[in-house]
This record gives structure tokens, sequence and C-alpha cells, in this order.
């Protein structure tokens, strides 16, 4: 299964953009690029989701590269509570270990 | 509140115990997951069920047994356990499982698992 690569730990701040990158040069056609965070003491919490085209949900938005390799988070104001790890992950149809594999993730610190 | 809930939230059980850990989804959804989640590692997929059919084992050791009586519930039968079981266990619903790959799965805030 393809793998992504994400930096380990982004800062930002309080209501500030935040662009958390993510690297996936193996990608297949039918890979969807999903993102989850996941918050202290909580199961992982769904972000959003995307193919080929940019997605905006109330959440945030998803900027994805035209030759699909690498795609952006994007937070438009950081708040507090976005501070988490966030999971860039693909999910390929059919794939040998179910759908989502998560990596080590990006760990977002939000500074007030 | 992710329409998701895992029992108990913590458990702690010798090795020769038998526990179970429950999960319930109300989301109508078809398909349900367990993870583990180590310290320091990444979330590992263990079984993946879809319309109460298990459709994927991901290698895990027999003392885990899984159960799926409904599309709602999803049971994990612990017994035997080893200290480096210890971990927080997941569970996870979709509204289609494996193979689809576009659907998102809504996440349980886990039962944090600790063997004596």
């Amino acid at each position: 299964d393809a793998k992504t690569t994400q930096p380990n730990s982004m800062e930002s701040n309080e209501e500030e953009p935040v662009h958390l990158p993510c690297n996936h040069s193996t990608i297949s056609g039918t890979d969807y690029i999903h993102w989850y965070r996941q918050l202290p003491s909580q199961g992982p919490e769904y972000v959003i989701h995307g193919l080929t085209s940019n997605v905006n949900n109330r959440m945030a938005s998803l900027a994805i590269a035209e030759d699909r390799k690498s795609s952006t988070l994007i937070l438009h104001r950081a708040t507090l509570r976005d501070a988490a790890v966030y999971y860039c992950i693909l999910s390929r149809y059919g794939g040998s270990q179910g759908n989502l594999i998560f990596g080590k993730g990006t760990k977002l610190s939000v500074k007030p | 509140e992710t329409g998701v809930t895992q029992t108990p939230r913590h458990l702690v059980m010798g090795m020769t115990n038998k526990k179970s850990l429950k999960c319930e989804q109300h989301l109508g959804h078809n398909a349900m997951y367990w993870y583990k989640q180590s310290a320091k590692k990444p979330l590992e997929l263990m079984f993946v069920y879809s319309l109460e059919e298990r459709v994927e084992n991901n290698s895990v050791p027999s003392r885990f047994s899984p159960e799926c009586p409904n599309s709602s519930h999803l049971f994990l039968h612990l017994h035997t356990l080893q200290p480096e079981d210890s971990a927080l266990y997941l569970c996870a619903s979709s509204r289609t499982g494996w193979p689809s790959n576009n659907q998102p799965q809504h996440f349980g805030d886990g039962t944090r698992l600790s063997i004596l």
C-alpha cells in the first residue's frame, strides 16, 4: 500500500491559517486521500477526504496537487482546540490491510 | 459525540482473565473495525467486518476473538493476554466497508486496556 510522508510536528499561532503538508509520491489512480486528527485521550476524528479535486467542508480545506503526489490540509483559522495529531492517509480500494493505514502523523501545536 | 460508543473506557485485567470489549454504533453503518493503538506506535488495524461478515483479520493472535452479532454491535473477546497487549483499543464504523475506500470512518474514544 502507498505510503505518506508528513512532518513530525508543526506550530501555529491561534487565529492564523495552518497548512499541513503531505507527500504521497507512490499514489495510484484510485487511492483516496483522507485526513484524520486525534485529540488527546480521544479516538481519531475524520476531517476531510478527496480524490482529485480540492475539497472544502466546515472543518477544513484539502488542496490536492495536480499530479496528486502531494496534498495540503488547510485550517483557515487555528484555534486551541485544533491542537492534535493530524494523519494523512491513502485509502486503496480493496487494500490488503483494510482501508486506512495510519502513520505517525503531524503533531500540531497552537499557541495563544 | 461520534455516534460510536465503546465500553468500558478503562479495563485492568490479569493475564489469565477473560473479558470483552463492546462497541455500539448508532449511525446505521454497515462496516465496523477494531484497531489497536500502542504507545508511540501508529494505529494498527486488527479486524474488519462488513455486513456482519469478517473480511479482514490482520494477523492478529488468537487470544483476540472478535464477534459481530449484528451491524450495530461489535465485540472483542480477550483471553490469556500478554503485557504487550496493553494499549488503547479503538472501534470504528463506516457506511460501507472494505473493499470500498471512499467512506469516512467514525471512531469511538477507545478502551484503555492494562494487562497486569
